[in-house]
């Protein structure tokens, strides 16, 4: 089983500031990752897959890099509408979550 | 427009089997490379991949729960069926399926809204 551990678990920002998430998988999963983002009582969303290629339809200001073991997440200019908990997945053997980052708007 | 629905028991008693109906539109469990997954989420925790079936057939479960679930399809009802047997109370949590687009490289793209399933006798 691979182990995705996620850092920071919870972040909390203001409107305008750079923000970045990492996960780091416990073996190599090449760049079978995706990042997730999941808004209070919703499904979650699909935002980057394969680490670094952003889904359609999903903001420029969202980007994903790494390879590997080592992966983050950055948005480049945090907005409201981005609060939530965000999760990566790989999907290299199985599948598996990390445990979620909860990102808070100041 | 791809759409999943979620359908089942609100309440299972412990000891008893779950089972779950994903019923899906706009694509096809026919097509190579497509599949349809089961996450679930207990309140207030994180994701959890379950099970996932794919348009040949085949079947991959999560190790650590592998004992106790089934997945199956019927293409011609557009629906994925997940059995969960020996529910416990720690089983409570929203259950979502998901679909696997049929590109090599791509992870879950469209979720169901999700169903909230509690254990309690």
């Amino acid at each position: 089983d691979i182990q995705m551990t996620q850092s920071p678990s919870t972040l909390s920002a203001s409107v305008g500031d750079r923000v970045i998430i990492t996960c780091r998988a416990s073996q190599s999963i090449n760049s079978w990752l995706a990042w997730y983002q999941q808004r209070a009582g919703k499904a979650p969303k699909l935002l980057i897959l394969r680490a670094s290629s952003l889904e359609r339809g999903v903001p420029s200001r969202f980007s994903g890099s790494g390879s590997g073991t080592e992966f983050t997440l950055t948005i480049s200019s945090l907005q409201p509408d981005d609060a939530g908990t965000y999760y990566c997945l790989q999907y290299y053997n199985l599948y598996n979550f990390g445990q979620g980052t909860k990102l808070d708007i100041k | 427009q791809i759409t999943l629905k979620e359908s089942g028991p609100a309440l299972v008693k412990p000891t008893q089997t779950l089972t779950l109906t994903c019923s899906f539109s706009g694509f096809s469990l026919n097509t190579a490379g497509v599949g349809v997954g089961w996450i679930r989420q207990p309140p207030g925790n994180a994701l959890e991949w379950l099970a996932l079936i794919y348009w040949d057939d085949g079947e991959r479960y999560s190790p650590s729960l592998r004992s106790r679930l089934t997945i199956t399809k019927d293409t011609s009802r557009n629906q994925v069926v997940l059995k969960m047997t020996n529910m416990d109370p720690v089983d409570t949590a929203t259950y979502y399926c998901a679909h696997r687009h049929s590109t090599s490289g791509y992870p879950f793209d469209y979720w169901g809204q999700g169903i909230v399933v509690t254990v309690s006798s």
